[in-house]
């Protein structure tokens, strides 16, 4: 079975600072991971993903993660954050050991960003 | 391009009443999927359908019905509803990766729904 464990529930950051938001996740087999974010009351939308290519991936409004086999981790940061940025992140695992079912996601990192 | 959507956007239900979720996609996705959206709980699998005619249960199945007729469609049904239902649901379609595993999910705009 598969999981994703995100490390904080909530992040708090000045404009301007570095951003960092924490995922772990469980596989039997090679993962396809992803991050989500969804401003408020709004959709969810794809940040980047990673599908056994490049081990960091780059994904839109400068946000970036990296793969990292050996610590189950898949960390999503960005140089300098942005008001804009305040939002719920979601880690999101799929693999073949998925079956047939759909993607299992954490529980989110809500992310401030103050002024 | 119209993606993912689904109707209707807001919904207020009395305890007891039925109600169909509409979600239909325009990328011939094989697979769909219903979640549901609660306050420090993520996003949690009611159903989900890997083909016309196939569906399956997720995590949290109960009160939820389920059906796949075509590619396109995939709505969820409420049989009677609970206040204990008043969520944010959220259709998602996705297609394989090709290594056996499943690509990025793509997700409606979501349905806010209130049972009282």
């Amino acid at each position: 079975a598969q999981s994703v464990t995100q490390l904080d529930s909530h992040v708090s950051v000045s404009e301007g600072t570095p951003v960092l938001l924490r995922c772990n996740y469980s596989s039997s087999y090679s993962p396809s991971l992803f991050w989500y974010v969804q401003h408020p009351n709004k959709g969810l939308q794809l940040l980047l993903k990673y599908t056994s290519a490049a081990t960091l991936v780059k994904g839109i409004n400068g946000f970036e993660a990296e793969f990292k086999k050996s610590e189950t981790s898949f960390h999503l940061t960005k140089p300098s954050a942005h008001m804009s940025d305040a939002a719920e992140y979601f880690c999101v695992v799929t693999g073949m050991d998925t079956g047939r079912r759909a993607l299992t996601f954490g529980s989110g990192t809500r992310l401030q960003v103050q002024p | 391009n119209a993606g993912v959507t689904q109707t209707p956007k807001f919904q207020v239900l009395k305890t007891g009443q039925s109600m169909t979720l509409q979600c239909a996609q325009d990328m011939n996705h094989e697979y769909m999927s219903w979640y549901r959206q609660d306050p420090g709980m993520g996003l949690r699998l009611i159903h989900y359908s890997v083909g016309a005619g196939i569906t399956d249960q997720g995590e949290v199945p109960n009160g939820y019905n389920v059906s796949r007729s075509t590619t396109e469609d995939f709505p969820l049904r409420l049989l009677s509803a609970a206040p204990s239902q008043t969520s944010v649901y959220f259709c998602a379609s996705s297609y394989s990766s090709g290594q056996g595993g499943r690509a990025e999910a793509f997700f409606g705009q979501g349905t806010r729904l209130t049972v009282v």
